[in-house]
């Protein structure tokens, strides 16, 4: 069946990189996307990649997918403490599947 | 921008009642969706709607509705709310198209039932 696994928690200090990891299993996904919800609001669309692309970088934030392995990645170089968040990993598949999304921490 | 919203961002309700809850977009999407987002469970699908007077279940329908009578309106039902409902609801909407699946958010409504 689908499923979308992340890890729960990342705590990371002002200034450093945030790599948070996700995983898939619908091989058929054309799109899987980056969303970002910030304390008491809707999920925000931060960033997508077309499956048959490797990276994609836009500003901060870098994506990476390796499809071999199902695995998708988002970096968030310079983090900041507006970074801090819950960052839901998504594939398009039959519908939109989410992941339980990885909650940031961001210390300074 | 695509502006998604949604009736109320918190709302208190008692056992038995029944519950509406609101869901306009105004860039004209197919597609609207809502889900209940709970800690450690992330998001799951009540229903969806690609179209005026369609509906499909999602996940986890049980003890909900939905109706779409305008493109634009898309309404979540709960006709005897329990406290097992208790949760924060989203509607979300997206266009046909190569990126159908890019979904766009309202700000959530916080349902408690008492």
């Amino acid at each position: 069946g689908e499923d979308v696994e992340q890890s729960l928690f990342l705590s990371v200090r002002e200034g450093d990189s945030s790599v948070i990891n996700c995983t898939y299993t619908d091989s058929s996904s054309t799109y899987l996307y980056w969303y970002k919800q910030e304390p008491g609001a809707g999920l925000q669309l931060l960033t997508y990649i077309f499956s048959n692309m490797d990276m994609k970088q836009d500003q901060r934030l870098t994506v990476l997918l390796n499809k071999k392995d199902k695995h998708l990645s988002l970096r968030i170089a310079d983090t900041q403490t507006g970074d801090s968040a819950i960052y839901f990993c998504a594939e398009a598949g039959t519908a939109l599947i989410f992941g339980k999304g990885t909650t940031l921490s961001v210390s300074s | 921008d695509v502006k998604v919203t949604q009736s109320s961002r918190y709302l208190v309700k008692r056992t038995g009642e029944k519950v509406f809850l609101e869901c306009v977009q105004d860039m004209d999407h197919e597609n609207m969706f809502w889900y209940r987002q709970d800690p450690g469970l992330g998001l799951r699908l009540i229903y969806f709607s690609y179209d005026v007077k369609m509906k499909e279940k999602g996940d986890i329908p049980e003890g909900y509705s939905v109706s779409r009578e305008k493109k634009e309106r898309f309404s979540l039902i709960l006709e005897s709310a329990s406290t097992n409902q208790t949760s924060m609801y989203l509607c979300a909407s997206s266009p046909w198209g190569t990126s159908s699946y890019e979904q766009y958010f309202g700000p959530g409504t916080r349902l408690t039932v008492t």
